[in-house]
Formats: structure tokens, sequence, C-alpha cells
């Protein structure tokens, strides 16, 4: 089974508009970490959000935030006021327990129209 | 620059050939990891460093791929008999803590085997 699963793999979403880029996770260790990275054509991974599995609180960084809901295994990240920089691949993550791996999914392509 | 710099950014190589891609991690990082990213993938985990010793290589996906970080700095994985599935973008990342911590990336390497 996959350890990270984006079903988007292509969203299209309005300048200034928000847009949530769905995320699932499947694993049965009881602590781990969820992680968002950007991904520009230029190639670099860049880090936008961190989720730990014991946070209470949805994470949140800038425009960006995690939509954690636990029971349901979903990490959605939510972009508002979206920008034309916003373009970009974005992968979800997941490092488990102890693990020194991190999981990614196959990404969503997010294209930002002026 | 302060981030992660990979070299070279891009290699071509001839079947067969053996390829050496450098990682130059952020100082101080103690972490390394390698990621193999095919095209229209997300990272797959190749290889964790600790320091200056391989506590996981369970991603390298053959005994033509092998890395070092000898003195817990600088990485190079290298890659004998190169073959065409070998092409791919490599990733490598830093990070300042143990695998806990967050992730910072370098551009890549993208390798094109002929």
């Amino acid at each position: 089974a996959q350890k990270i699963t984006q079903t988007q793999p292509g969203m299209f979403v309005q300048e200034k508009e928000a847009v949530t880029l769905d995320c699932t996770y499947d694993t049965s260790d009881q602590s781990y970490g969820l992680f968002w990275y950007k991904q520009p054509s230029s190639g670099e991974m860049i880090f936008l959000i961190y989720q730990g599995s014991y946070d209470e609180q949805n994470a949140t960084e800038g425009r960006y935030s995690l939509n954690f809901q636990k029971a349901r295994k979903s990490a959605n990240l939510v972009i508002s006021a979206s920008q034309l920089g916003d373009s970009a691949m974005y992968f979800c993550a997941m490092r488990e327990g102890v693990g020194n791996q991190f999981y990614f999914g196959t990404g969503t392509s997010l294209t930002v129209i002026p | 620059g302060a981030g992660v710099s990979q070299s070279p950014r891009y290699k071509v190589a001839k079947r067969g050939q053996d390829v050496a891609l450098r990682c130059d991690p952020i100082s101080g990082h103690v972490s390394l990891f390698w990621y193999q990213q095919a095209l229209g993938q997300g990272p797959e985990f190749l290889t964790y460093f600790q320091n200056e010793a391989q506590l996981d290589k369970s991603g390298l996906p053959s005994d033509r791929f092998f890395a070092e970080r000898p003195e817990g700095s600088v990485s190079t994985l290298k890659i004998q008999r190169t073959q065409q599935e070998d092409s791919a973008v490599y990733l490598c990342a830093s990070s300042y803590r143990d695998y806990t911590g967050e992730q910072f990336f370098g551009p890549g390497t993208r390798l094109t085997v002929l």
C-alpha cells in the first residue's frame, strides 16, 4: 500500500483565491510527522509546513495551513490568496516513528491563473 | 551560499559508465539523505547518513549504487555500470538534527544514461 497518496495530478486556481491540495497517508505508527514541500521548475524542494501526529492544533505558516484530520488520515495543504509564484509541484511526505525515511507522494501540479 | 549544493547539476553518461554525484550539505548538519526522483514521481529514499555513519541504505536499488560520507560533511553517491533505468534526478538533503528534523534539499543532479 502507498504510504502517501495524492489524488490530484493537476490543479488550477485563480490568482488570489484559496486552493486545497489533498493528501492521505497510511501508517500504523502513533508517532509520525507530515510535511509539505514545493518543487518549482528549477527542481529544488522547498519546505513549506510540518505537522506532528501529536500536535493538536493545525499547523500554519503564513499563507500555508495544514488541515490535519487524524481519524481520516488526511493532511491537506491549504494555500490562501494564491500568487503566480505558487505555480509548482507540491509533494506531501511522511516520516514514520523513529524511521529515517521520508515517504513522498506522487505530487500535485498547481497552476495559478492570472 | 548557505544552502545544500550538488554537483554536477546535469550529467550524461553512456550505459556502462561509472558516475559520481557530489553533495555539500549545510555546514553543521548532522544528517544527510539521498533520494532518487524519476520523471513525474515523488522522491524515493536511497540512503541516510548520520555524520559519517551510513545508518540506512535500504533504498539503494542495487549493489551498483554506493554512497559515502567519510568525514561527516560532503557525500558522494556513486553509480557503477550505469543503466538506462538509472536516469533520474538525484536529490540530496541535509538536516541539522537527526532524522526528525526538517530536511533542506539541494537542487539535484539530473542524470541521463544513454
